[in-house]
């Protein structure tokens, strides 16, 4: 596709379960993102995945928060146990080498 | 550590006002990137501008302008003769300048333009 496209764009789920949420790059992005936005809140960086390097786990809240991105392409964010405090939209960029990350619509995630 | 404030929660403007954006930046690397993204109610982020730290020079497109001050740290966004559709939540960024690394965000600006 042209964009990058999230799935699911909303999930409700009960507080204890296990999310996954899924992000489908730009085609030729070697650059993989991805943020955290609360309720009134800015965006806050996650992880970054870039080629075949050891992925930039440093924004990761807690050993909940996991993610992998397959085939250097798509990549999913797990998320165990949740709860309510996860409450957020989830956002995937992508980009080029030194380029400008362009962002999906982002997974809603509930949890009840 | 980097941090970018964007004092304003909220603007309302009627429609064909101008209306200024503000962001202030600290960081303590030489060079940097500014961006500005644009989130309208669909969620998806669209990019803007991306400003090297290296050049100062005020930029125009269309009825967009924005106003680097590295002397403030500031990198202010106009919005002339604003229209409806300019009606979004506003995030000023900040980032490294090279290679590919994480954007730290400010809280951003919600825009509303009354017809």
């Amino acid at each position: 596709g042209a964009g990058v496209s999230q799935s699911p764009s909303n999930k409700v789920t009960e507080k204890g379960k296990d999310v996954e949420l899924r992000c489908d790059p730009i085609s030729g992005h070697t650059a993989l993102y991805w943020y955290r936005q609360s309720l009134g809140q800015g965006l806050e960086f996650l992880i970054y995945f870039q080629g075949n390097s050891a992925p930039d786990k440093s924004g990761l809240p807690s050993d909940r928060f996991s993610a992998e991105r397959t085939g250097g392409s798509v990549s999913t964010l797990t998320i165990q146990r949740t709860q309510q405090e996860d409450s957020a939209v989830y956002l995937c960029a992508s980009s080029r080498p030194n380029g400008i990350q362009y962002f999906g619509a982002g997974t809603r995630l509930s949890v009840l | 550590a980097q941090k970018v404030t964007q004092a304003q929660t909220e603007i309302s403007v009627v429609e064909k006002e101008d209306v200024t954006l503000d962001c202030v930046y600290e960081t303590r690397d030489t060079t940097y990137y500014l961006f500005w993204y644009k989130q309208p109610p669909s969620g998806e982020l669209v990019f803007l501008i991306r400003r090297n730290s290296f050049d100062e020079q005020n930029e125009i497109s269309g009825r967009y302008s924005w106003n680097f001050q590295k002397s403030t740290s500031s990198f202010n966004f106009t919005i002339t003769a604003s229209q409806v559709v300019d009606s979004a939540v506003y995030f000023c960024a900040l980032g490294p300048n090279f290679g590919n690394e994480k954007l730290t965000f400010g809280t951003g600006t919600r825009l509303t333009i009354i017809p």
